[in-house]
């Protein structure tokens, strides 16, 4: 069985600070993909990033950044300088073989960012 | 050009109705999906398929019935509607091979059960 957790709920934080989203997954797969979406206010689901489990190296696209674990099977989030537009909901997800290739996701983490 | 698209974008109806929603790619994947988010923002897969072939089906009550007549598009028709069913479902599509788990997602349709 596949399991992925976003502990926080919802995370609130001023413009300009540094916001970081955990995800713990769970998987007895060797063979894994983790991803971030977006879901803005609006309702759509904007694919972020694809990590396979072969690959721990971090990744750093302008203000975000993953840092991913094996160790600790964890792959969180990092926003650098928040903005108001980051406020979403946030969700990881993980796919493995032994799953088709359906995805399971977190609960989400709410993220508001206040000016 | 919109890569995975949804129709309608909101529906209301009555409990008992029977309803459908569409879904296209234009992305010449393999794979489609159904979501289904419920009020507390949870995601859950209901359906997938590969070639007009049905390869997942999680536990979904038999009033939702996939349809794909042809790979580009996967509808969802739900009989007998409950105000259970009201959420926001997404259709979703992946390449098959090598990039299974790149799933795009379309804009998602609200359904509103009264």
């Amino acid at each position: 069985a596949q399991k992925v957790t976003q502990a926080q709920t919802e995370i609130s934080v001023v413009e300009k600070e540094d916001v970081t989203l955990d995800c713990v997954y769970e998987t007895r797969d060797t063979t894994y993909y983790l991803f971030w979406y977006k879901q803005p206010p609006s309702g759509e689901l904007v694919f972020l990033i694809r990590r396979n489990s072969f690959d721990e190296q971090n990744e750093i696209s302008g203000r975000y950044s993953w840092n991913f674990q094996k160790s600790t099977s964890s792959f969180n989030f990092t926003i650098t300088a928040s903005q108001v537009v980051d406020s979403a909901v946030y969700f990881c997800a993980l796919g493995a073989n032994n799953a088709g290739n359906m995805l399971t996701f977190g609960g989400g983490t709410r993220l508001m960012v206040k000016p | 050009d919109t890569a995975v698209s949804q129709t309608p974008k909101y529906l209301v109806t009555q409990m008992g109705n029977d309803k459908s929603i569409k879904c296209e790619q234009n992305l010449g994947h393999d794979t489609m999906y159904w979501y289904k988010q419920d009020s507390k923002k949870f995601l859950k897969i209901m359906f997938s398929y590969n070639n007009k072939e049905l390869i997942i089906n999680e536990t979904v009550p038999n009033r939702f019935s996939p349809k794909s007549p042809d790979k580009a598009h996967l509808n969802l028709h739900i009989n007998s509607l409950e105000l259970g069913d009201s959420a926001v479902y997404f259709c979703a599509s992946s390449p098959y091979r090598g990039r299974e788990y790149e799933q795009y997602f379309g804009p998602g349709t609200r359904l509103t059960v009264t």
